[in-house]
């Protein structure tokens, strides 16, 4: 079975500061990973979606990069400001591409 | 635009009452359909899926079943709760294995 780890579980970091979120995952057979942002009682909102071809993808601030065959992917928040300050979770989609593997997220805090 | 709809938002119910959470979806068709549960300190937990009406995938033995009466809706339910169900239970959509999840905002449940 699919196991998916987050490093660190929480982090704090100043204003301004360039970051990066950690996300393994121990079966390299995978379709897709998805990063997700989480506020505190909310639903997720989807950050960037890696296609198991695929190395990274970018989306304004944010870089994910993927290495299946290391089992990894990261996260990075460039400029950091403190709206970012959220839950960030990684979920990892298995090869058959329903069943869902998630992390159980990055807590951020970005100190202004 | 594609939007999720999921209701209520916090639900709060003794031991042994009957569950049911509802999800729809609106401006796609035929969306694979999600129920996640997390639970305190816990990362999300994939409940049940659906490909398809009547089409349901159990990920977990529980206490919950889910039905999915028509393409766009997607039901949560359970005759008899447990404590062990308080949770944060969310509903995700997605139009195919390749392409991006999206979360509904999430119903609250405590069980007591």
């Amino acid at each position: 079975k699919q196991e998916v780890t987050q490093i660190p579980a929480a982090l704090s970091v100043p204003e301004g500061e360039n970051l990066v979120l950690n996300c393994s995952f121990t079966d390299s057979a995978i379709y897709n990973l998805q990063w997700f942002r989480q506020d505190p009682g909310k639903g997720l909102t989807s950050l960037l979606l890696i296609q198991s071809s695929q190395r990274e993808q970018t989306s304004g601030r944010l870089n994910a990069s993927l290495d299946k065959s290391s089992g990894r992917s990261t996260l990075y928040i460039a400029a950091s400001q403190p709206g970012d300050s959220a839950t960030y979770l990684c979920a990892v989609v298995e090869n058959t591409g329903n069943q869902f593997y998630f992390g159980t997220g990055t807590s951020l805090t970005v100190i202004p | 635009s594609q939007t999720i709809h999921q209701w209520p938002a916090t639900l709060v119910q003794p031991v042994g009452s009957p569950l049911s959470l509802e999800c729809t979806v609106e401006g796609t068709s035929n969306p694979n359909l999600y129920w996640y549960r997390q639970a305190a300190g816990r990362g999300l937990q994939l409940l049940f899926y659906s490909v398809g009406i009547g089409q349901i995938s159990s990920e977990v033995p529980q206490n919950l079943s889910a039905s999915r009466p028509q393409d766009r809706q997607f039901i949560l339910s359970s005759k008899k709760l447990l404590l062990s169900d308080s949770g944060f239970y969310l509903c995700a959509w997605r139009r195919g294995a390749k392409n991006i999840q999206y979360f509904g905002a999430g119903t609250r449940l405590s069980v007591l």
